[in-house]
Parts: structure tokens; sequence; C-alpha cells
């Protein structure tokens, strides 16, 4: 069964304290990865795809990298507007996507 | 602006009611989907469409019906036969028919249950 997991479920940091989001998954066949931040009653916004193990892609202080069973979303020196929900989805090869509940980020000044 | 407009952004049901949520989107995308959230869960997928007057039912379609009579246009109805259907409904397109990758999300309609 396709599934992906999202760690932490809460992340608090100081500004400029750098670290990294998780996102385990299990697929049949990955097609690729995806990366979203979702404010409070908003819609995602998507940051990123990333399709093979050693991809990496990177968005102002936000790095993605993926692996043949994980992703990490990196955050260097974040400011209090990264301060988020992060979620994760996988595209299998043979069904739809799916989506892990999400690491709840908040950067504090 | 090209992007999906959802309508309403909020919206309550009393028991026993239909409601139709509206998706409108104008990034001449052929694929739509909707999705519902709920707290500390991934989103799921209740239907799709990859082309005008065909969708397909998703992992969670019991209780939802929608129709797919324009391009630009993927209403969704939640019946009273869904059972719980207080939660935040989201609409999304995609360019790709392969269906690799949803790019792009419209602003939800939460929903409850009055």
């Amino acid at each position: 069964e396709d599934q992906v997991t999202q760690s932490p479920e809460a992340l608090r940091l100081q500004e400029g304290e750098s670290s990294s989001l998780n996102c385990s998954y299990t697929v049949s066949g990955l097609r690729g990865l995806f990366w979203y931040r979702q404010d409070p009653g908003k819609g995602p916004e998507f940051l990123f795809t990333l399709y093979s193990a050693g991809e990496e892609k990177e968005k102002e202080r936000l790095k993605a990298t993926l692996t043949k069973k994980e992703s990490f979303l990196h955050i260097t020196a974040p400011k209090p507007e990264d301060s988020a929900t992060y979620l994760c989805a996988v595209q299998p090869d043979d069904n739809d996507m799916r989506f892990g509940a999400g690491t709840r980020l908040t950067v504090k000044p | 602006d090209g992007g999906i407009t959802q309508s309403p952004k909020y919206l309550f049901r009393k028991e026993g009611q239909n409601v139709t949520l509206s998706c409108e989107q104008n990034l001449n995308h052929d694929a739509m989907y909707w999705y519902r959230q709920d707290p500390g869960q991934g989103l799921r997928l209740i239907y799709y469409s990859q082309i005008v007057n065909d969708f397909q039912k998703g992992d969670i379609a019991e209780g939802y019906s929608v129709s797919r009579e324009k391009k630009e246009s993927f209403p969704l109805t939640v019946t009273s036969a869904q059972k719980n259907p207080t939660a935040f409904y989201l609409c999304a397109s995609s360019i790709n028919l392969d269906r690799v990758g949803v790019a792009f999300f419209g602003q939800g309609t939460r929903l409850t249950v009055v």
C-alpha cells in the first residue's frame, strides 16, 4: 500500500535556526514527489517536484532532496514568514497522489 | 490573473441538505480534482476528471457527486448521504493528463454541518 509519513508533526524554530523536515514514503514505483506550503485557511502552494533519487531543488531558503525512501525539506536561516504547514505528496506509478499529514512549522522572531 | 476560484469560502449545511461547492479555473487545464482535508490527515481524493463529461471516483467518493459539463468548471455536491461532511474542501487542476502532480489549488471551502 502506498504511504507517506511526515515528521515531525510540528516544529518550532527560532529565527535563523536551520532544520529539516522529513517525508518517508512507500510506493510501488515513484513517478514524482512533491512539496507544498499551506498557510492556515488557504490552499496548498506548490514548491517543488523531485523525480529521481539524488535530485535536489532550491528556492530561497528552502532546499528539497530525494532518496529512494525519503525526502528532506531543508530550511536554512528561517524567518517568521516561513511559518506554515509543509505538505509532502507522492505520485505512484499506478495510483493517485498520496499526501502526508504535513509538518506545522512555527518560526519565532 | 490565472488561477482556481472556489466559492463560497465558508458554507453551512443543515442535516439532510445537499450543498454544492463551486470550482472554476481559467488555466486551460484538462484535469481537475476534489480533495478533502481533515485535521491531522493528509489530503484525500474525492473525485477527479481528465476531460469534459468524464470523471472518476477517488478514495472517498461515497456521499459526493460531481459534474464536468465545461472544461473550466468542476462543481462538487455534498449529498445528505455523506454522514460526516464537516471538512475543508480543496479543488485543484493540472495540465498533465497523466496526472503527474497537482500543481495548482484553489483557496478552499470550509463546510460545517449545523
